[in-house]
This record gives structure tokens, sequence and C-alpha cells, in this order.
């Protein structure tokens, strides 16, 4: 079955570059997510990347897919203090897939001073 | 405001206890979805709904139950035949028009085993 892979902490310091990778083994992964959880709350979309693109960039976040590798990565620059929370690497087929996403296990980012 | 509310925040099932958590959108999404979260583990599918009165079981649907009579709602039964239903429960909806499905997700439930 799918399988999506992440490293469970990150630690960085507040005005650094974070990435969080993430690997998958769906080879017909049409599109891949990535959503923050903060304490307590549901999950909420960051973005999101079409598998025919190597590169989305939103603001301060930057996407980059190397499909032949199956990964992805999220790039958060100049991490502040309010981005600490879970990620969480998401794919799915798309199509009549709809909503079934595989999740990754999740990577905690904590940003201190 | 436009969103997913969950409810209740925190519950607690009694041994042999069926529980109900309530998840209910305003956003005129078409699907719905129950995920479960374990403690450092991804989210895992429950059940899901494309349609009113229309859902399919997901990867641990064992022990649980669900309906769709209204396409607001969409609440999920744990029941006694659940053995490990500690776990953080989150309802989403998205549009269900295929493609990039975005999901929009509920503040969850917290449910635990007396």
């Amino acid at each position: 079955g799918e399988d999506v892979e992440q490293s469970l902490f990150l630690s960085v310091r507040e005005g650094d570059s974070s990435v969080i990778n993430c690997t998958y083994t769906d080879s017909s992964s049409t599109y891949l997510y990535w959503y923050k959880q903060e304490p307590g709350a549901g999950l909420q979309l960051l973005t999101y990347i079409f598998s025919n693109m190597d590169m989305k960039q939103d603001q301060r976040l930057t996407v980059l897919l190397n499909k032949k590798d199956k990964h992805l990565s999220l790039r958060i620059a100049d991490t502040q203090t309010g981005d600490s929370a879970i990620y969480f690497c998401a794919e799915s087929a798309g199509g009549t897939s709809y909503g079934k996403l595989t999740f990754g296990q999740g990577t905690i980012l904590t940003v201190h001073p | 405001d436009g969103g997913i509310t969950q409810s209740p925040k925190y519950l607690f099932r009694k041994e042999g206890q069926n529980v109900t958590l309530s998840c209910e959108q305003n956003l005129n999404h078409d699907a719905m979805y129950w995920y479960r979260q374990d403690p450092g583990q991804g989210l895992r599918l429950i059940y899901y709904s494309q349609i009113v009165n229309d859902f399919q079981k997901g990867d641990i649907a064992e022990g649980y139950s669900v309906s769709r009579e209204k396409k607001e709602s969409f609440p999920l039964t744990v029941t006694s035949a659940q053995k490990n239903p500690t776990a953080f429960y989150l309802c989403a909806s998205s549009l269900g028009a295929g493609g990039a499905e975005k999901l929009f997700f509920g503040s969850g439930t917290q449910l635990s085993v007396l």
C-alpha cells in the first residue's frame, strides 16, 4: 500500500530557514500536500503541489518535488515562533480518490529564540 | 462564518458503551471524512462519504459506524467492538469535485476510555 515517511523532529532558531522532508512510495500520487497542526487543533492546509510541477512558492513557503526520487520538501523562510507546530505531508491519487489522503507521521517543528 | 464544528471536544467512554461524535459543516461541501490520529502517527481514514446517503469504509473502519442523512452532518459512532478507541478524532470536508481535494478540518474530539 501507499506509505509516506517523515522525520519526527526538527528544531531551528528563530529567523533561520526550516526544511521539512517527506518521502512517499505511491508512483501514482497526483497531488502532494502540506498541512500544519497546532496543539489540540485540527489540520490547516498550507499548500499543495501537482505532481507535474517541481516547485511551488507561496510567500515564506517553498515546496520542492523530486518525482524521480519521490521526495517532497517544505522550506519555511525566516521561521518564527508561531511556526512551531506539527507539519504533515500527505498524498492522493486525485480523480476518484477524492479526499482519501495518505498522511505521514508528522514532523514536530520547534522554533527557539 | 463557514466551517466545521466537532463536538464534544472531550469525550469519555465506559467499557461496553457506544459513543457518538458529532460533525457539522456549513461549507456546502459534498464530501466528508473521519480520520483517527494517534500520537506519533499520521492520520488514518476511518470512513468517508462523497454524497448524502452514501459512505465507504476507509482503512480502519472496524468498530466504527457512520451515517450521512444530511449534507451538513456526518456523525461517527465508536462502538463497543472498537477495543482501542482512545485517540484524537478529526472530521474533515471537501468540495468533492475531484482534483486537488482541499480538506477543511474541524478542531477534533479527544476520546478516552474510563
